[in-house]
């Protein structure tokens, strides 16, 4: 059983349209992230959701937004798709407040056209 | 502005070498440091750090923390290719669930 699971894992899409990008875990946890992956490998956290807290990145356009229909899944859906926007977007989650790891999904590659 | 960098940026080594990849950290309200192996696609844990001193050793990887001088090192001996991938650190703070991560370590290993 996949433990992070993301889906698509490849989208191809045109400047200006919109898109989502799901996200599902079954670990039990309780908080999930989203990130950037760029060209250069780095890993850049947008957003940390809990049902108690959501904190975004300030860095991070107001194009980007996630939506938590319940504890186990968290998707980010993107308005107006710029070419800067193509990059791996991961997925992860983890416990709330205790010393422990995130475990991530397997990424979805967006590439803007 | 909180700040995770990582050195050397890749490296390359023979097979049978000793590696060691280095980590600092600026941070508010640390809590932990934790390294992560990242081949193709999802990054995976290796290990987590919370206390100066304490060596965490699985196999031929160890790491250690130094809460004095900021910073974490993780070594492998007897590098193997399967080893090459992206090493990366993340610290994650009290405040706020979220894992910080650094520009990573690039390493090759040749046969």
């Amino acid at each position: 059983d996949t433990a992070v699971s993301q889906t698509p894992k490849y989208l191809v899409t045109q400047m200006g349209n919109d898109k989502s990008i799901k996200c599902e875990q079954n670990l039990g946890h309780d908080t999930m992230y989203w990130y950037k992956q760029d060209s250069k490998k780095f890993l850049k956290i947008m957003f940390s959701y809990n049902n108690k807290e959501l904190i975004i990145n300030e860095t991070v356009p107001n194009r980007f937004s996630p939506k938590s229909p319940d504890k186990a899944h968290l998707n980010l859906h993107i308005n107006s798709l710029e070419l800067g926007d193509s990059a791996v977007y991961f997925c992860a989650s983890s416990h709330w407040g205790l010393n422990t790891e995130a475990f991530f999904g397997q990424g979805t590659r967006l590439t803007v056209v | 502005e909180d700040k995770v960098v990582q050195s050397p940026l890749s490296l390359v080594v023979h097979e049978g070498d000793t590696v060691t990849l280095n980590c600092s950290y600026e941070v508010t309200n640390f809590r932990s440091l934790l390294w992560y192996k990242q081949e193709k696609k999802a990054p995976t844990f290796l290990f987590m750090l919370t206390s100066s001193g304490i060596e965490k050793k699985s196999g031929r990887l160890s790491s250690i923390l130094d809460k004095k001088e900021l910073s974490s090192i993780l070594n492998i001996t007897a590098t193997q290719t399967g080893d090459s991938a992206i090493y990366l650190c993340a610290v994650d703070r009290n405040t706020g669930n979220q894992f910080y991560f650094g520009t990573g370590t690039s390493l090759t290993v040749i046969p």
